[in-house]
């Protein structure tokens, strides 16, 4: 089984200031790694994915993540952010090797930009 | 391409009645994914279809059910509702293939209110 842990439900930030939401997970298989983005009354959209090779992955909208195996975190971050970043943002894992695309989410950090 | 449809969009019910929603995935999609979100226990699984089977499942009671139709179209029914099923429901949809990464397409969920 995995678990997925958001140490922050919120993160409020000034326009065009870093941030960074930070994502730990425990799992005794491998996993795949994600960040998915959630817009009010809307669905979940990938921002980015982990699924091997170089531990930086970068995505969409600027964002970027680091997978770190040996502290098993996978940590979001975006050097300047803006209001449309307003959202609630998933840290989630799947089992790399389950054959299922399964995902297993966080509970979720509120990104709250403000002018 | 059109994206994953979700109806309706929103619900209201009274507790004990049941409930049925609809996912209909994007074209060449074979596995549909069922998840609640609720403010407590954020986003869980329900269960997967693939090929008209249920071929992963949740930790839910058996209150909770699903089926797939042969155009991959797929239904979640919640018989005798509580007001704790008062979540947001979203559905994926990938090409399901196993051993292999499927990146799955959430819908804009269908937003469920028992009183």
């Amino acid at each position: 089984a995995q678990s997925v842990t958001q140490l922050d439900s919120q993160v409020p930030v000034f326009e065009e200031a870093p941030v960074e939401l930070r994502c730990n997970y425990s799992s005794s298989v491998s996993v795949y790694l994600f960040w998915y983005v959630q817009y009010p009354n809307q669905g979940l959209q990938l921002l980015l994915k982990y699924l091997s090779g170089s531990t930086l992955v970068k995505g969409i909208n600027g964002f970027e993540a680091e997978f770190n195996k040996s502290q098993t975190s996978f940590h979001l971050r975006k050097p300047s952010v803006h209001i449309s970043d307003t959202a609630e943002y998933f840290c989630a894992v799947s089992d790399m090797n389950s054959g299922y695309s399964t995902l297993t989410f966080g509970k979720g950090t509120m990104l709250l930009v403000s002018p | 391409k059109a994206g994953v449809t979700q109806t309706p969009r929103y619900l209201i019910k009274t507790r004990g009645q049941q409930v049925t929603l609809s996912c209909s995935p994007i074209s060449g999609h074979r596995s549909v994914s069922w998840y609640q979100q609720t403010p407590g226990q954020g986003l869980q699984f329900l269960f997967e279809y693939f090929s008209e089977t249920q071929r992963n499942k949740g930790n839910f009671p058996g209150r909770f059910s699903g089926r797939q139709f042969s155009n991959s179209r797929s239904e979640m029914n919640v018989s005798t509702l509580e007001l704790g099923d008062s979540a947001l429901y979203l559905c994926a949809s990938s090409l399901g293939l196993k051993g292999i990464y499927n990146e799955q397409f959430f819908g804009p969920g269908t937003r469920l209110t028992v009183l």
